[in-house]
C-alpha cells in the first residue's frame, strides 16, 4: 500500500506535548517529511529525513520514526501551533504521497 | 531566499485546459526539480507531479493522461497543463521545489508558493 494514514485530529493544552502519528508501508524504507498548514496559508516544512528541522522552526518541533511510523512531537505546545500536520513521502512507482492530514486544536 | 510564485487564470471553463505558470526567484531553476500540488476547498494536499530542469517528468498516476508540465529555464519557469478539466478540479494550487536526498532515501518539498485558487465553473 501506498497510503499514509493519520489521525484526523489531535487535540492539546497550551504547555503541554502534542503527538502526531502518521503509518504507512513506504516509511519502512524511505524517510518522511512534516508540514504545517496555518488557515489561508501554504504549507511549511517543519521537519525532513524523519527527524531534520529547517532553519528557522522552533526547537519545540521534534520527530521521529520506528518500523512504519512517523512521529511529529510539538512540545510546549503554544496557540500558534494550531494548524493542519501533513506527513509525506515518496513512493518510486506512484511518487509523492501525502498523509490525510491532522488539524491539531491547542485548548 | 528562495522564492515561489503562481500564477495564471482564477476561473476556467469545465472541459477547457487550466494553465499555471510558476515563477522561480532566489534560486536558478537548473538545479532542482520542481513540483505542482493541489489542495481541494476544505481537503488535503495532492501531488500532481514535477518536473527536472531538464524537462524530465513524473505524474500522479491519477492524473497523468490530462496534465503536462514543462520548464523555460530562460524564464526561470516553469508550467502546469490540465487539460479536460471538471469542477473537481476546483482546487488551490501550489508550485515548490523538490528537494532530494543524496542517495534518493528521501525527498520534501520546500519552499511552497503562496498558492493560487482556480474555480472551474461556467
Amino acid at each position: 500500500s501506498n497510503e499514509l494514514t493519520q489521525p484526523p485530529s489531535v487535540s492539546v493544552s497550551p504547555g503541554h506535548t502534542a503527538t502526531i502519528t502518521c503509518s504507512g508501508e513506504k516509511l519502512g524504507d524511505m524517510y518522511g517529511s512534516w508540514y504545517q498548514q496555518k488557515p489561508g496559508q501554504s504549507p511549511v516544512l517543519v521537519i525532513y529525513q524523519d527527524t531534520k528541522r529547517p532553519s528557522g522552526i522552533p526547537e519545540r518541533f521534534s520527530a521521529s520514526s520506528s518500523g512504519i511510523t512517523a512521529t511529529l512531537t510539538i512540545s510546549a505546545t503554544q496557540a500558534m501551533d494550531e494548524a493542519d500536520y501533513y506527513c509525506q513521502t515518496w513512493d518510486s512507482s506512484t511518487g509523492v504521497i501525502f498523509g490525510g492530514g491532522t488539524r491539531l486544536t491547542v485548548l | 531566499q528562495v522564492q515561489l510564485q503562481e500564477s495564471g487564470p482564477g476561473l476556467v471553463k469545465p472541459s477547457e485546459t487550466l494553465s499555471l505558470t510558476c515563477t522561480v526567484s532566489g534560486a536558478s531553476i537548473s538545479s532542482y526539480y520542481w513540483s505542482w500540488i493541489r489542495q481541494p476547498p476544505g481537503k488535503g494536499l495532492e501531488w500532481i507531479g514535477h518536473i527536472y530542469y531538464s524537462g524530465s517528468t513524473n505524474y500522479n498516476s491519477s492524473l497523468k493522461s490530462r496534465v503536462t508540465i514543462s520548464v523555460d529555464t530562460s524564464k526561470n519557469q516553469f508550467s502546469l497543463n490540465l487539460s479536460s478539466v471538471t469542477a473537481a478540479d476546483t482546487a488551490v494550487y501550489y508550485c515548490a521545489r523538490r528537494l532530494v536526498s543524496p542517495n534518493l532515501d528521501a525527498n520534501w518539498l520546500d519552499p511552497w508558493g503562496q498558492g493560487t485558487l482556480v474555480t472551474v465553473s461556467t
